[in-house]
């Protein structure tokens, strides 16, 4: 079975400051790979995903992320957060065949100071 | 994108009583829809799979004729807390899809809490 691992559970970055939140899984075989946000009282909401091509993924609201295969991670980044990217942002796995269920990290709690 | 709507947003109910809970896919047939519960700071588990029309398929470790669930419609799926108790008290999302290989779009959660 597969696992999602995001070691940062708290983040405090200042407005403009560049982010990178940490996501590492385990899984035998070949995956696809999300990051959702949820802001509060809302749903979770797609920010990018990769299935396969080019490691660099584009995404919403500014965010990318990098698939590294040799290091199972799934990194997201921003250049430059604001205010406004306050929220609890989740990690997720799911194979790339077979059985789709999609696997959650515990998640990264991101607090922007103004 | 897609919308799912799932009702209610909270309840409190007392402890034996059983809780309803709706997902509806608002503008999308939804073959597959899912089920999760949130711990306070811990991650989505997933409970358990439905698909239209068939019987649910629970992940280990939970107990399915306490969660019952119906995906009676491509629009529609119950989650219901029977006879709930204080530890059931949890975040419950789910999430709908339409088919394999597709997005899935989730719910805004219910937060049950039983007294």
């Amino acid at each position: 079975a597969q696992s999602v691992s995001q070691h940062n559970h708290h983040v405090i970055l200042s407005e403009a400051a560049s982010l990178e939140l940490g996501c590492n899984y385990s899984y035998g075989g070949t995956v696809n790979l999300f990051w959702y946000v949820q802001y509060p009282g809302q749903h979770l909401q797609l920010l990018l995903k990769y299935f396969s091509g080019d490691p660099l993924v584009k995404g919403i609201k500014g965010f990318e992320a990098e698939f590294i295969k040799s290091k199972f991670s799934f990194n997201l980044r921003k250049p430059s957060v604001q205010w406004r990217d306050t929220s609890d942002y989740f990690c997720a796995v799911e194979p790339n065949f077979g059985n789709e269920k999609l696997t959650f990290g515990t998640g990264t709690r991101l607090t922007i100071i103004p | 994108g897609a919308v799912v709507s799932q009702h209610p947003s909270r309840v409190i109910c007392k402890s034996g009583t059983s809780v309803k809970i709706e997902c509806r896919s608002l503008d999308f047939q939804a073959t597959t829809m899912f089920w999760y519960r949130q711990f306070p700071k811990q991650s989505l588990m997933l409970m358990a799979t439905s698909n239209e029309g068939s019987k649910a398929t629970y992940e280990q470790g939970v107990e399915k004729d306490k969660f019952l669930i119906n995906h009676a419609s491509l629009t529609l799926s119950t989650l219901t807390v029977t006879s709930a108790h204080p530890e059931d008290s949890s975040f419950y999302i789910c999430s709908a899809e339409e088919g394999p290989d597709t997005e899935a779009f989730f719910g805004q959660g219910t937060r049950l809490t039983v007294v």
